[in-house]
Order: structure tokens, then sequence, then C-alpha cells
């Protein structure tokens, strides 16, 4: 089945207690981006990856961290989370993102930092 | 800078009815605009895509319209049912702002039984 996967789906944490969220795709897409989902503020792209090894910054970087070095996998680093960054997280891809495709979208991971 | 707009933010209509949910946007320069759909608590998952050289795209009871030159596109649902019952989020792909997908804040749509 195609999917998009990501891991943990809740995670509680403690300011500064770096964590990471897994985000995995079997559909051998080239594109993957991170979005957060706040009230009010609706969806906002944090990074994505055109690619293997190419990675660039959305609206709302800072904070973040991402590597892609296999196709796919795109996780998602948070070096010193802050209560500003509870929220929930969403990964997607497509084939490539100027193939007239749509996103395909993960199930979200619900992060709360205190 | 592209801003997506969706009014009204929320509806509620009793089943049967024919609806039409509201997508603007600010800049004409798009490569493509995307309905989806989000249940509480759950993921997106897309409904319509439409090409901006299209003026619409239909699946089964939805029929999603564009008009690049007046920055508006809409999602008509037929004959509604509670199951439609969701968040419905629209979103354009632009040219000109890294290759992002940039979203409206959704329109929460209630089908009464």
């Amino acid at each position: 089945e195609a999917q998009v996967t990501q891991n943990p789906r809740y995670l509680i944490t403690v300011t500064g207690k770096k964590l990471t969220v897994t985000c995995s795709q079997n559909m051998n897409h080239e594109y993957m981006s991170w979005y957060r989902q706040d009230p009010g503020l609706g969806l906002r792209q944090i990074y994505y990856s055109m690619n293997v090894e190419v990675t660039d910054k959305g609206d709302v970087p800072e904070g973040y961290k991402v590597s892609r070095k296999e196709k796919r996998n795109f996780p998602l680093i948070l070096e010193s989370p802050s209560p500003n960054q509870t929220s929930l997280y969403f990964c997607a891809s497509s084939l490539s993102l100027w193939a007239q495709e749509t996103q395909y979208f993960g199930p979200g991971t619900r992060l709360l930092v205190l | 800078k592209q801003e997506v707009t969706q009014i009204p933010a929320a509806l509620s209509v009793p089943e049967g009815e024919n609806l039409v949910l509201n997508c603007s946007f600010t800049d004409s320069a798009i490569y493509n605009l995307q309905w989806f759909r989000q249940d509480p608590g759950k993921g997106l998952t897309s409904l319509l895509l439409i090409q901006s050289s299209q003026r619409e795209q239909t699946s089964g009871r939805l029929n999603a319209s564009l008009d690049k030159s007046s920055g508006r596109s809409t999602l008509y649902i037929a004959a509604s049912q509670p199951g439609d019952s969701a968040t419905y989020l629209c979103a354009v792909l632009v040219y000109n702002q890294g290759g992002k997908l940039i979203f409206g804040q959704g329109t929460e749509l209630s089908v009464k039984p």
C-alpha cells in the first residue's frame, strides 16, 4: 500500500531535549516536505526536499533541521525544542513537485513541548 | 507574497443540499491548485488537482473550478452526506516562492442528517 508514515504519532517532551520525528514513503517520490498545523495559522511549510541531498527552507524553518540521505526518508529534527514548537506536524511527498500530481500526507505527529 | 483565503471558515448544511466552498488567492502565477479533505485529528487526503491551464476537474460528487484571472476556485459538492463532514483545504503551488504549497485555513463543513 502506497503511504507516508510518521513516527511517533504522539510525543510529549520537555524543553531542550533533542528529538527526531521520522518520515518515510514507499512510493519512490522525489519531493518531500514538512508542515506544521496550528489553530488560526493553518498549515505552514517548515522544510522541503526536491531530491536526495537537496533541502531548502520553507516559511518557518527556525528551530528545525532536516536531512535527506535516502530517497524514502526525511526526518525532522528539533535540536532544542521549545514550547512554541508544540504543534501538529505533517510530512508529505509527491513524485516531483512539478509533476502535476498531488501530495500524499502522513497521518501527523502531535507534539507537546513542556 | 501569495495569500490563500477560504470563506466561510465554517458551514453547516442539512443532508442532501448542494454546496459551494470558496477559495481565493492573491497572485495568479500558480502552477496548480489542489483541494484536500482533513478529518479531525488525521492527515490530509487529496480530492482534486487543477492544473493552471485547466478550468475544472470532477470526481464523483465533487467538482472544482479554477479562474486564475480572478484568483478564485470553488469546490462544489452535490447531494451532501453526513460523511462529507470534514475540513476542506485549498492550496496553491506557486512558481516564484521556492516551489511551495501555500494553504488556506480551511472551511469546516458539517452535514446534518
